[in-house]
């Protein structure tokens, strides 16, 4: 169980396009799910907290109108980067917060989503 | 404010070695800890966890102990194998908080 994914997986898009990432949580309803960034070699980097039915939360430094989150269901939150540049190229991990016990903080990963900016 | 702090990589070892990686922690309250995985071009993956001082998490060999005295989580495992070859990442989520800290994440490589 907790299986989250995303898609797609992998996608190449032109500098000033917009590209949209999907996050799912297969087996359970996630009111919250989580998006990060990647650098290579580097750790996870918070971008925002998505709320099902909610506005997101953007950490401190993140673009809001740039990336764009929706969190529309229980089980399906979305990620745009409108107006691409090479410099969002990138690894985007979400996350979904799992209903385990009350007062244990749990997150299940989807696979990540490679953005290449061209 | 929470941090988390793990030793830096690579670690580089060879088959069936012990392997440790250290990793401290600053909360306020009872976070609960965590390791996580990623293999390569993956995303992270839930290794083991534990909620409360004293408890041990575990899951496929690996080893992690609560410990509060010394606000340590280290990541053991007796005998490595070349499939482990991965980076580790050590996080917590506070007690009221829905975030999770990760730490710098490291690079285990093992040599068969």
């Amino acid at each position: 169980g907790a299986v989250v994914s995303q898609h797609p997986s992998r996608v190449i898009c032109k500098s000033g396009t917009s590209v949209k990432i999907e996050c799912r949580s297969l087996d359970f309803q996630a009111t919250t799910m989580f998006w990060y960034r990647q650098f290579p070699k580097q750790s996870l980097m918070l971008m925002a907290t998505s709320n099902e039915g909610s506005k997101a939360t953007y950490e401190q430094g993140v673009e809001k109108d740039k990336f764009l989150i929706n969190h529309a269901s229980l089980t399906l939150s979305t990620l745009t980067v409108t107006s691409a540049h090479p410099e969002d190229s990138s690894f985007y991990i979400c996350s979904a917060r799992y209903p385990g016990l009350a007062g244990v903080q749990e997150q299940y990963f989807g696979p990540g989503t490679r953005l290449t900016v061209t | 404010g929470n941090s988390v702090t793990q030793m830096e990589g690579p670690v580089t070892l060879s088959e069936e070695a012990f392997l440790t990686i250290n990793c401290t922690y600053t909360a306020t309250g009872y976070p609960s800890l965590f390791w996580y995985v990623q293999y390569p071009g993956e995303g992270l993956q839930l290794l083991l966890k534990a909620t409360k001082a004293d408890d041990k998490g575990s899951n496929k060999g690996f080893e992690a102990t609560y410990r509060k005295e010394t606000t340590s989580f280290h990541l053991e495992k007796g005998s490595v194998q070349v499939s482990d070859s991965a980076v580790y990442f050590c996080a917590l989520t506070g007690s009221s908080a829905s975030k999770i800290i990760f730490g710098s994440g490291t690079r285990l490589s093992i040599r068969p």
